[in-house]
């Protein structure tokens, strides 16, 4: 079946440090990819979102690159802020109305 | 646009009682909602999806005698947790599609259950 796969954190960075964190995906056919952020004590915020191959989504200083060649959906950011401190969930979805599959959550906590 | 809301925020209950937890789309109609559940550091684990004037669809070992899922409107859609026990304490989390051709999911805030 599909899975995703992001790396475990927790990710502990210093203000204004450059972010990654990684997602491989397998599925059957060309999903829909996204990144999700929580809050602590919230519920998921879409991030960002990409529909096909090589398609860049971006939002808030967050990149990530669809990568049909590598299955990847990378997520990046340049310089983070503490207030970026969050759990980053990447998800795919196959088809339009259909139920996302979830990496299991990266925790990232910025240091001042 | 796209917001979703829950009520309650958190609830807790006694042993053997039942809670319902609502789910909401304030600015969109969603045919479609999705029930989760999420344990402390873990990720979200789906419950069950809920269509519009249909039964929800349950995955595997979730059991639908206890977790009760009722999408009477466009806009509306509530679990309700029968009979509780301790270990059905969690954060629930629903979420909804705006739209039939959407592929994006919104997310409500959560409601932090505790059984007691």
């Amino acid at each position: 079946g599909d899975s995703v796969t992001q790396m475990e954190g927790p990710v502990t960075l210093s203000e204004e440090a450059f972010l990654t964190i990684n997602c491989t995906y397998t599925a059957t056919g060309y999903p829909s990819l996204f990144w999700y952020v929580q809050y602590p004590g919230e519920g998921l915020q879409l991030l960002l979102k990409a529909t096909k191959a090589d398609d860049k989504g971006s939002n808030k200083g967050f990149e990530a690159t669809y990568r049909k060649e590598t299955t990847s959906f990378h997520l990046e950011k340049g310089s983070v802020q503490v207030s970026d401190s969050a759990v980053y969930f990447c998800a795919s979805n196959k088809a339009a109305g259909n139920k996302l599959t979830f990496g299991g959550g990266t925790r990232v906590l910025v240091k001042p | 646009g796209a917001v979703v809301s829950q009520h309650p925020s958190w609830v807790i209950c006694k042993s053997g009682t039942s809670v319902k937890i609502e789910c909401r789309s304030l600015d969109f109609q969603a045919t479609t909602m999705f029930w989760y559940r999420q344990f402390p550091k873990q990720s979200l684990m789906l419950m069950a999806t809920s269509n519009e004037g249909s039964k929800a669809t349950y995955e595997q070992g979730v059991e639908k005698d206890k977790f009760l899922i009722n999408h009477a409107s466009l806009t509306l859609s509530t679990l309700t947790v029968t009979s509780a026990h301790p270990e059905d304490s969690s954060f629930y989390i629903c979420s909804a599609i705006p739209g039939q051709g959407a592929y994006e999911q919104y997310f409500g805030p959560g409601t932090r259950l505790t059984v007691t």
